[in-house]
C-alpha cells in the first residue's frame, strides 16, 4: 500500500458526460501528479500540482482539468468524454517539498474509466 | 500487470536466475530515473531510483545501472522469484525547476518460469 488513495475504483459513463476523479496523497506530500494509462499510449503524464498550485502540464487535453485543494487532495475533471478517454487514471504523490531532493513518486491504485 | 501497448516486450526467466531489464531513454536533460513494477490490477510500485550523478545503485535484490553516454538504463533482479512477475517500467524526468512529471517507457513483461 503506497498510502495514496483514489476514488472511485471504477467508473462507467457515456460519451459527452463529465466525471470527477479524486485523489488523496500520502500524508505530508505536497506534490500530486495525474497520469493516464491506455493500451495504445502507455503511461502518460497529465499534470502536476504542488501545494495547491499548478506546476507542470504534460499531455493533458483541454477537456481535462485538475485542481489541488488546501487539504492537498486533488481532483481530475474530465468533460465531454469520448470513447478514447477510456483508460486507467493514476494519481501519484511525492515527498518533494518536505525533502527538496526527493523526486520519487508513489502511485495510487487508479481509477478505471470506461466510456460507452 | 496491466497490458501497456499492443506489443509489450517480454522477458522469460527461470525462477532463481538473475533478470536484466533494459531501457533506452531519449531526453539528454533527464537527471532522475526510476524503475517501477506494475502487477495486474494495481498501480505502479516504486522499486529503485538513481540520479544522473551516479552510474550504479543497489537495493534489496535489485541493482540499477545508468549509462548516460548511450542513454541506457537497466534493472537487474537477483534470484528471481515468482512474485517478481509483473510489467516493469523505467521512467525519467528533468527535475530542474520543480516540474518533474515522469516520462515512462513502454514497459517489459517479466515472466518467471518454475
Amino acid at each position: 500500500d503506497s498510502g495514496v488513495t483514489q476514488t472511485p475504483k471504477h467508473l462507467i459513463t457515456a460519451t459527452g458526460q463529465r466525471v470527477t476523479l479524486r485523489c488523496s496523497p500520502r500524508s505530508g506530500d505536497l506534490s500530486v501528479y495525474w497520469y493516464q494509462q491506455s493500451l495504445d499510449q502507455g503511461l502518460q503524464f497529465l499534470i502536476q500540482y504542488y501545494n495547491g498550485e499548478e506546476r507542470a502540464k504534460g499531455n493533458i487535453l483541454e477537456r481535462f482539468s485538475a485542481q489541488q485543494f488546501p487539504d492537498l487532495h486533488s481532483e481530475l475533471n474530465l468533460s465531454s468524454l469520448e470513447l478514447g478517454d477510456s483508460a486507467l487514471y493514476f494519481c501519484a504523490s511525492s515527498p518533494r517539498g518536505r525533502a527538496l531532493m526527493s523526486h520519487e513518486q508513489y502511485f495510487g491504485p487508479g481509477t478505471r474509466l470506461t466510456v460507452t | 500487470g496491466e497490458s501497456v501497448g499492443l506489443h509489450l516486450p517480454t522477458l522469460s526467466v527461470q525462477e532463481g536466475d538473475n533478470s536484466i531489464i533494459n531501457c533506452a531513454y531519449s531526453n539528454s536533460a533527464s537527471d532522475y530515473f526510476i524503475w517501477y513494477k506494475q502487477e495486474s490490477g494495481k498501480g505502479p510500485q516504486f522499486i529503485i531510483d538513481i540520479r544522473s550523478n551516479m552510474d550504479k545503485r543497489q537495493g534489496q535484490r535489485v541493482t540499477v545501472l545508468l549509462n548516460k553516454t548511450v542513454k541506457h538504463l537497466s534493472l537487474q533482479i537477483a534470484a528471481t522469484q515468482p512474485g517478481d512477475s509483473a510489467v516493469y517500467f523505467c521512467a525519467e524526468t528533468d527535475s530542474g525547476g520543480g516540474a518533474d512529471g515522469l516520462t515512462f517507457g513502454k514497459g517489459t513483461h517479466l515472466i518467471i518460469q518454475p
